[in-house]
Order: structure tokens, then sequence, then C-alpha cells
């Protein structure tokens, strides 16, 4: 099945730790994004990138790194840096897939992964 | 700066009643407006706008855009608990960035 996974579902880590959250696609998709979500906001996002080997800061960089060495991965880095990580993380991916999801419009969601930093 | 304002925050309702969830938007370069549900996890896609007048449908739920007084609304007629989640709406710029409403948080109580 066509998808986007995201692991672990949770991650628990201590504070001064650097962490890489895991995102992949096998939908074909160009670009992929990494939002993240707090209690009662809206989606922000952190960094998304259109092509291989090229992403692009969000509102909300600070923080946080990527790579995108391959069209299906797009894995986030907490660094110690950022300095309230603990929230919801949600990968998207949007892009000429094939089939009804041939759509730049629409962003298709993993299952998100939870963080909490001790 | 760019903004979409959702409303109400939070709404509870009984079975059966309709309800009317607001999207309002200032953004620079429109291209489409979107509306997600988002029950535990990961949104789901409901609706993409792009023309203001031209109604969408899905079952009992229903989206309508006005581009002149920049708002949208999201109609769910005969509510059943399953139609308990946060509805998020969000506008598409013309570099396909979304920019996020904070989303309306729904109850259907039995």
């Amino acid at each position: 099945d066509g998808g986007i996974t995201q692991s672990p579902k949770y991650l628990f880590r201590k504070e001064g730790q650097n962490v890489t959250l895991s995102c992949e696609q096998n939908l074909n998709h160009d670009a992929m994004y990494w939002y993240r979500q707090d209690p009662g906001q809206g989606l922000r996002l952190i960094y998304y990138s259109q092509i291989v080997n090229d992403f692009q800061k969000g509102d909300i960089a600070e923080g946080y790194s990527v790579s995108r060495e391959k069209k299906e991965s797009f894995p986030l880095t907490v660094t110690s840096a950022q300095k309230n990580p603990t929230a919801f993380y949600l990968c998207a991916s949007s892009g000429s897939g094939g089939g009804k999801l041939r759509s730049y419009n629409e962003q298709f969601f993993g299952p998100g992964t939870r963080l909490t930093v001790l | 700066e760019d903004k979409v304002v959702q409303s109400p925050l939070s709404l509870v309702v009984h079975e059966g009643d309709t309800v009317t969830l607001n999207c309002s938007y200032e953004v620079t370069n429109f291209r489409s407006l979107l509306w997600y549900k988002q029950e535990k996890k990961a949104p789901t896609f409901l609706f993409m706008l792009t023309s203001s007048g031209i109604e969408k449908k899905s079952g009992r739920l229903s989206s309508i855009l006005d581009k002149k007084e920049l708002f949208s609304i999201l109609n769910i007629t005969a509510t059943q608990t399953g139609d308990s989640a946060v509805y998020l709406c969000a506008v598409m710029d013309s570099n396909y960035q979304l920019i996020w409403g904070a989303g309306t948080k729904l109850i259907i109580k039995p």
C-alpha cells in the first residue's frame, strides 16, 4: 500500500540529547514537509524539501536539522539547541505520484511521532 | 504576515445537530484553501477549494469558499459521534506552502 510512515510512534529522550525522527514515503512524491503541532495550536512548518538534496527552512527551523538524500526519506533531527522540543511531529508529502494522488495541492500526512523530553 | 483564523476554537453539540465551522484568511498570493479532519493522529484530507461560490460536498459534509470576503465554511449536517475531531483549515500560497489555522475542536455528544 502507498503511504507515509513515521517512526517511532512515541519517543522519550533526556534533555540535551539529539534525536532523529524518521519519515518515509512510497508515493513517489517530490515534496516533503515536517510540521510541529502543540496542544491547541495549528501546524507549524519546520522544514520542507521540494527535491532531493535540497531543503528550505520553515517558520520554526531553529534547533532542527534535516536531510534529503533520497526521494523517499526526509529524516528530522531535533537537536539540543531546540529549547522546547516536546511536541507532536507530523511529516507530510505532496507532488506528482500517479493516479488520484497526482497533485501538489494536497498534502498527505504520516501518523506522527510524539516526542517527550524528560 | 499571512494568517488563517478559525472559529470557534471549540464546539460541543448533540448528535443530529448541524454545525458550521468558519475559516477566515489573509494570505498574499492565495492558491487554494484546504480542510482537514484530525482525529487522533494524522490529518486526513476533506476538501480543496479554489473558486468562489462552488460548493464541494462529500456525504454530510460540504464546504464553500468566498474569495471576496476571504473566508470559507465547513458544514456538517446530521452530526454523528464519529464526526468528533479537530477540523483544520489551511491556505496554500503560490509557493505551495500551507498556512494553517489553529483548528476547531468539535465534540458530538450522543
